[in-house]
Order: structure tokens, then C-alpha cells, then sequence
């Protein structure tokens, strides 16, 4: 079956604006988390989504949403671009509710200038 | 939040068996222990998971000591394509608990496979 799909792969914008990115899981996963890849910080977790609801959150400031649609398809925002929000954006997908494996898409990658 | 620590690089020969290790003192009681392997330009792959004591699979071999604060992925007869960044992954994967916890990458251990 088909993997996870990340749109746009590539993307450039300035600072100030905002950023849409677009994840369709693997068919049957209803979980979806994202996360931020950058050479200095590594992988940072961004937040999960289940059943259209955030079940996690991690340390971002409020510029950084998420949602989740029925389908479970998810959407993250980035509002007010940085320079420093340049990074890839990985989603990633599972299967099951208490363990299981991360299915990761190929990502993202946000140029801000 | 399981702070988790990794060596940063690790360089190994053809054919060697290598072990990375990674602490992560604070862990919790529904804390997974996953460990991920990720090329340039691609997303993680899935290598293996486990909770306690040894788990064992196709292509790796990952040791977890009774105090679970630590973790050590084990690569046997490792090839030049092992040459990659190893990550692991400490965190509560359960949807349905209710809580709130944050799924934490370590900073990831680049594995150079030598000829």
C-alpha cells in the first residue's frame, strides 16, 4: 500500500509569512504526528494527532498548529515565518494506538529567506 | 519528559558487530524504547522496539536493562549501507491513555561503516 505523502516537498518563503503543510497517512492510520528536523536540534516533535484530536504537543511556540481531518489527512501551520524555522517537516503515521511502528513520509523542506 | 542521550558518531568496519547506546534516565512506566535509522534525504525507518529485557528481530538486536534507563541497539555484521544516523525513541505511544507526553527523539548517532 502506498506510504506517507508529504506536499510540497519543497518550499521557499520569507519572513513573515505563513506555511501550509500537507500529510496523508498510510490508508487505515488514524495517528499523525509531525515533527521539525534541523542539523543543530535534531528531530523535535511537534505534535500528534488521533481521531481529529491533538493528543501530544511539544515545545513550540503557538506559531505552530495542526489539525486533523476525518479522512486523517493533517494540515501544520506556520504563521509568521523565522529565519530559523527552516528545517525539514517529517510526518509520520501509525497503525496502532499503543505501540507500533512510525511510518515516516520523505518531508518537507521550508527555506525561509 | 525522558531526556534521552546519544553518542554523536561512531565508526566501525565491514563485517564488525556495533552496539549505540542510548541513557534515558527519567523514563516512564508506559515508555516505549524504538529505534529509528534515517538516510539523507529520507524520513526515519522503523528498526526495532522493545520495553524490557531483549527483543530481537531480522536485522537488529536491542538490550534494555531492568531499570530501563538505558537502551543499546546492537547491528550485527554491519555493511557499508548501515552508513547512517541511528535515533532513539523514548515516549508513551498510547492514543488512548489520556496523557499528554511528547514523543522524544535522542540527538541521533552517525554510524560511518569503514571498507
Amino acid at each position: 500500500k502506498a506510504g506517507v505523502t508529504q506536499t510540497p516537498r519543497y518550499l521557499i518563503k520569507t519572513r513573515g509569512q505563513q506555511v501550509t503543510l500537507s500529510c496523508s497517512p498510510i490508508s487505515g492510520h488514524r495517528s499523525v504526528s509531525w515533527y521539525q528536523q534541523t542539523p543543530g536540534q535534531g528531530l523535535q516533535f511537534l505534535f500528534e494527532y488521533f481521531s481529529e484530536t491533538q493528543r501530544n504537543k511539544g515545545n513550540f511556540p503557538g506559531r505552530f498548529s495542526g489539525r486533523q481531518f476525518s479522512n486523517s489527512r493533517s494540515e501544520m501551520n506556520v504563521s509568521t515565518l523565522e529565519l530559523g524555522d527552516s528545517a525539514l517537516y517529517l510526518c509520520a503515521s501509525r497503525g496502532k494506538t499503543n505501540t507500533g511502528e512510525l511510518f515516516f513520509g520523505e518531508g518537507s523542506r521550508l527555506t525561509v529567506l | 519528559l525522558a531526556k534521552t542521550t546519544q553518542p554523536i558518531s561512531m565508526d566501525s568496519y565491514e563485517g564488525q558487530e556495533v552496539n549505540i547506546t542510548c541513557s534515558h534516565n527519567n523514563i516512564a512506566t508506559n515508555d516505549y524504547i524504538t529505534w529509528y535509522q534515517q538516510f539523507p534525504s529520507q524520513g526515519p525507518r522503523f528498526i526495532i522496539q522493545g520495553y524490557k529485557t531483549k527483543v530481537t528481530n531480522e536485522v537488529a538486536s536491542l538490550f534494555i536493562p531492568a531499570d530501563r534507563k538505558s537502551s543499546t541497539l546492537s547491528l550485527p555484521r554491519v555493511s557499508l549501507s548501515d552508513t547512517a544516523v541511528y535515533y532513539c525513541l523514548v515516549g508513551d505511544l498510547s492514543l488512548l491513555s489520556g496523557s499528554a507526553r511528547q514523543l522524544t527523539f535522542g540527538s541521533g548517532t552517525q554510524l560511518t561503516v569503514l571498507p
